[in-house]
């Protein structure tokens, strides 16, 4: 298995620019994930869904984030505009059901 | 509401020596309760993970992690520690009623000839 797939693993951009991040789950997952990390915050879940629809969006800055999932296999997550605090690394990993979560190796984003 | 402490943020060992990485969790649900290890630069891997079946988990590299409810703990352990053990690792719980997975803070492990 290829396990979580993620583009691109780096994006440079000024800010004010958009910016839209990939990921295509493991096969078979119905639960897909997307976190951010950042050395002063740790790990933070911005949003979630299950079979496609959004279960919880609560981490994520409403105003300019928007998560989509149009199929079973692929996701993206948008940042317009983008910031320079919108810097880290954003993960997207997948599960299915009670099992354990799988992440992708993530994409570091730099605005600048 | 669920939580986890990491009881340390940084181990240091020799190599050849045994690991203990310390982990307590808090949770309404029954939990599910994993490790994750992250070496610099790259992506989070599933050490391990428990969900309700045998106290004693068994991970790769060589790693298990015990459950005590009552002591509300999940310490990872390794018999012998390895130069390429040397990473940050995550204690992570989720509850039986969502998905939602809570971070503890990392401990960064270090591994001395």
């Amino acid at each position: 298995d290829a396990g979580v797939i993620q583009s691109p693993r780096h994006e440079v951009t000024e800010m004010g620019q958009e910016v839209t991040l990939r990921c295509k789950p493991i096969s078979g997952h119905d639960y897909l994930f997307w976190y951010r990390q950042t050395m002063m915050q740790g790990l933070e879940l911005l949003v979630y869904f299950n079979n496609k629809a959004v279960m919880d969006d609560s981490g994520m800055p409403k105003d300019r984030f928007s998560a989509k999932m149009p199929n079973a296999s692929f996701s993206t997550l948008k940042i317009q505009p983008s910031e320079p605090r919108d810097s880290a690394v954003y993960f997207c990993a997948s599960s299915l059901a009670r099992g354990g979560v799988y992440f992708g190796p993530g994409t570091r984003l730099t605005v600048t | 509401a669920q939580s986890v402490t990491q009881l340390d943020s940084h181990v240091s060992v020799s190599e050849g020596t045994p690991v203990l990485l310390r982990c307590n969790y808090s949770s309404s649900y029954s939990p599910s309760l994993f490790w994750y290890v992250q070496h610099p630069n790259k992506g989070l891997q599933l050490l391990l993970k428990y969900t309700s079946a045998a106290t004693l988990v068994k991970g790769i590299n060589g790693f298990e992690a015990e459950f005590k409810k009552s002591e509300t703990s999940f310490h990872l352990t390794k018999p012998s520690a390895h130069m390429s053990d040397a990473a940050e690792y995550f204690c992570v719980v989720s509850s039986s009623n969502d998905y939602k997975l809570s971070f503890g803070a990392g401990t960064t492990v270090t591994v001395r000839a």
